[in-house]
């Protein structure tokens, strides 16, 4: 069956310091989307992509980046790890078009200390 | 900006009990509406897509509503099960937005007890 990998599944990291967490979609899927899940702020989204080359930032992307080389992966880098960006992350992907379902990958918890 | 809004928070129920999941969203320019389950350590698994222009979606126990003019979505649990106990999140796909953008609600905790 088609899925969305994310690794690691839990991190711990340092202020400062620079982070990749990893996505990886076997569905063939267009875009590929990261969010962060916070408590009191529900799912916002961090960046995406619509294919290969392309990336948008979305409404909390300051301190993040990513790339899209291939269409099975999207990396999300924190350039320098704050804690305010403790949160558990998620990718996301869908085929594209207007009502296409989206799928989720199952996350990765990241602590920043 | 469109806000999603989802009543109660949480929510305890007997199991076989019917039950309703609300969504309320500001904005009724929207492409469609999604009702996602959320297990404890896990992503969301997406249970139920509404399109604009539908009323409603049904999937085995659950059957969800979408009026567009009044802003609102329920999610009706028939028969409740220990099994469905998770967190419900709806999202909306604001019109104008590309890919498949999504504003989501904070969610409804629910439990069914044995």
């Amino acid at each position: 069956d088609a899925e969305i990998t994310q690794s690691p599944r839990h991190k711990i990291t340092e202020t400062g310091r620079q982070v990749t967490l990893a996505c990886h979609q076997t569905w063939n899927h267009n875009n590929m989307f990261w969010y962060r899940q916070d408590l009191g702020h529900g799912l916002r989204l961090i960046h995406y992509s619509y294919g290969v080359q392309d990336t948008n930032k979305g409404e909390v992307s300051d301190g993040y980046s990513v790339s899209r080389s291939n269409t099975e992966d999207l990396p999300l880098t924190l350039e320098s790890a704050a804690s305010s960006q403790t949160s558990v992350y998620f990718c996301a992907s869908s085929l594209g078009g207007a009502n296409s379902p989206l799928h989720f990958g199952n996350g990765t918890r990241l602590t920043v200390t | 900006k469109q806000e999603v809004t989802q009543i109660p928070a949480a929510l305890s129920v007997p199991e076989g009990e019917n039950l309703v999941l609300n969504c309320s969203f500001t904005d009724s320019a929207i492409y469609n509406l999604q009702w996602f389950r959320q297990d404890p350590g896990k992503g969301l698994t997406s249970l139920l897509l509404i399109q604009s222009s539908q009323r409603e979606q049904t999937s085995g126990r659950l059957n969800a509503s979408l009026d567009k003019s009044s802003g609102r979505s329920t999610l009706y649990i028939a028969a409740s099960q220990p099994g469905d106990s998770a967190t419900y999140l709806c999202a909306v796909r604001p019109r104008g937005t590309s890919g498949s953008r999504l504003t989501f609600g904070e969610g409804t905790q629910l439990t069914v007890n044995p």
